[in-house]
């Protein structure tokens, strides 16, 4: 079975643009989850979506918002792209809502900010 | 106070040894304690899953929960070169499943 997979797998982009990132959870799960990682620090939470409403809301700024389609994929919107949003941006998958254990996590979206 | 506390290392050990690995945290309703392992450009793999109190172990890796002392290790027996990674921690509870995770530590295992 295919994983957790997100597009793209790399972007570039200037100060104040907007972004759009996507992921496609595990065939089966329907709760996603969004992570911010900085370099050399621990994800941090920033949305869960299930069943196609949103769930969970981490500490970020209206800048980001997310949904969640009928297929249960889901993508994260960023605005107004500051310097400090670069950072790996993991989408996780799981089962139902709340099982910490069975999160799987995919392979991530560099995003640059210059 | 960061809720969990991870030292970041590098930690640097022969292929072979035995590894500890720990975190502490200060939030006393967190009942779920996870592991993960990041490869370099990778998205974390679950390698551990503990509830409250006590150890669990999974071939060469044993995790060890202390409530009263609010800490929580990972061991590696014989490590390998491929178990070099950034080892994450994280935790959940308190009727949050939204995990908080430790800032990793980076382990390099050498031949």
């Amino acid at each position: 079975d295919a994983g957790v997979t997100q597009s793209p797998t790399h972007l570039i982009k200037t100060r104040g643009q907007q972004v759009t990132l996507r992921c496609s959870p595990i065939s089966g799960h329907k709760s996603v989850s969004w992570y911010q990682q900085v370099l050399g620090q621990g994800p941090q939470f920033i949305f869960q979506y299930y069943e196609k409403e949103e769930r969970g809301r981490g500490n970020f700024p209206d800048r980001f918002s997310a949904r969640q389609f009928p297929n249960y994929s889901s993508e994260l919107n960023v605005n107004a792209l500051l310097l400090g949003d670069s950072a790996l941006y993991l989408c996780a998958s799981s089962q139902i809502q709340g099982n910490a254990d069975t999160q799987y996590f995919g392979p991530g979206t560099r995003l640059t900010v210059l | 106070q960061k809720e969990v506390e991870q030292d970041p290392g590098p930690l640097s050990v022969p292929e072979g040894a035995i590894v500890s690995l720990n975190c502490t945290y200060s939030n006393s309703a967190f009942q779920y304690f996870m592991w993960y392992r990041q490869y370099s450009r990778k998205g974390p793999e679950l390698l551990m899953y503990t509830y409250s109190s006590g150890n669990k172990e999974d071939g060469r890796f044993t995790a060890q929960v202390d409530k009263s002392s609010k800490y929580i290790s990972l061991f590696i027996r014989d490590s390998q070169p491929s178990d070099s990674a950034t080892y994450l921690c994280a935790m959940s509870g308190g009727g949050s499943y939204i995990p908080t995770f430790g800032r990793g530590t980076s382990l390099i295992v050498h031949p």
